[in-house]
């Protein structure tokens, strides 16, 4: 059994900039949520994508976005990136949208940093 | 939303139990969550409670719900080196995770 890969590891990005972040979720998962971690805290709810569509969002601006596709993999896309973005992202895929005991199971994040 | 708040640092000698604790202000919270954060890793899902138990145990980890005062512990009986980590306990809300700052457990020799 695979579990959920994450890419790049590292990043560093300019302000302004636009990034990309790549997400494999473990196999036989139709869930994927993206979190970000900035140093020292807890994890923050960005979106969850089921069957490729968003399903529910936390406070983060349209600026953040993402997509699912068929094989349930995932992109976060942040545009006009700004120092605060700096963070770590971490994806955590599951099965099923709502409902049961909904284990989430995490990859190892990507580190970015913007300049 | 959901609040989770935590203490910031438990420091233990090898061997003995570490407890973690935790407070949470959704009452609808359907399940609470421990995880486990290693230097420069994801998070690892050490293991859960479901809201209207009053205790789990699994192996070495014990949680405790008191769900009339919202509070959740994390007890860890002998605790080893490889336990020294951030410890996150999280609550459940329809479809997402809401987290504390996490505990950063230090073990000493």
């Amino acid at each position: 059994e695979t579990g959920v890969t994450q890419s790049p590891t590292h990043l560093i990005k300019t302000r302004g900039q636009q990034v990309t972040l790549r997400c494999s979720s473990q196999s036989g998962h139709n869930t994927v949520s993206w979190y970000q971690q900035a140093l020292g805290q807890g994890p923050q709810f960005i979106f969850q994508y089921y069957r490729e569509e968003e399903n529910g969002r936390g406070n983060f601006p349209p600026r953040f976005s993402g997509l699912q596709f068929p094989n349930y993999s995932s992109e976060l896309n942040v545009n006009a990136l700004e120092l605060d973005d700096s963070a770590l992202y971490l994806c955590a895929s599951s099965l099923g949208g709502t409902g049961g005991l909904y284990e989430q199971y995490f990859g190892p994040g990507t580190r970015l940093t913007v300049t | 939303g959901e609040d989770v708040e935590q203490s910031l640092f438990l420091s233990v000698r090898e061997g003995d139990s570490s407890v973690i604790n935790c407070t949470y202000t959704d009452s609808s919270s359907t399940y609470l969550y421990w995880y486990k954060q290693e230097p420069g890793a994801g998070l690892q899902l050490l293991t859960y409670i479901f809201s209207n138990m009053d205790m789990k145990q699994d192996q070495r980890l014990t949680v405790l719900l008191n769900k009339k005062d919202k509070h959740l512990s994390l007890r860890i009986a002998d605790t080893q080196t490889g336990d020294s980590a951030i410890y996150f306990c999280a609550g459940r809300n329809d479809y997402k995770l809401s987290f504390g700052a996490g505990t950063t457990v230090t073990v000493r020799a």
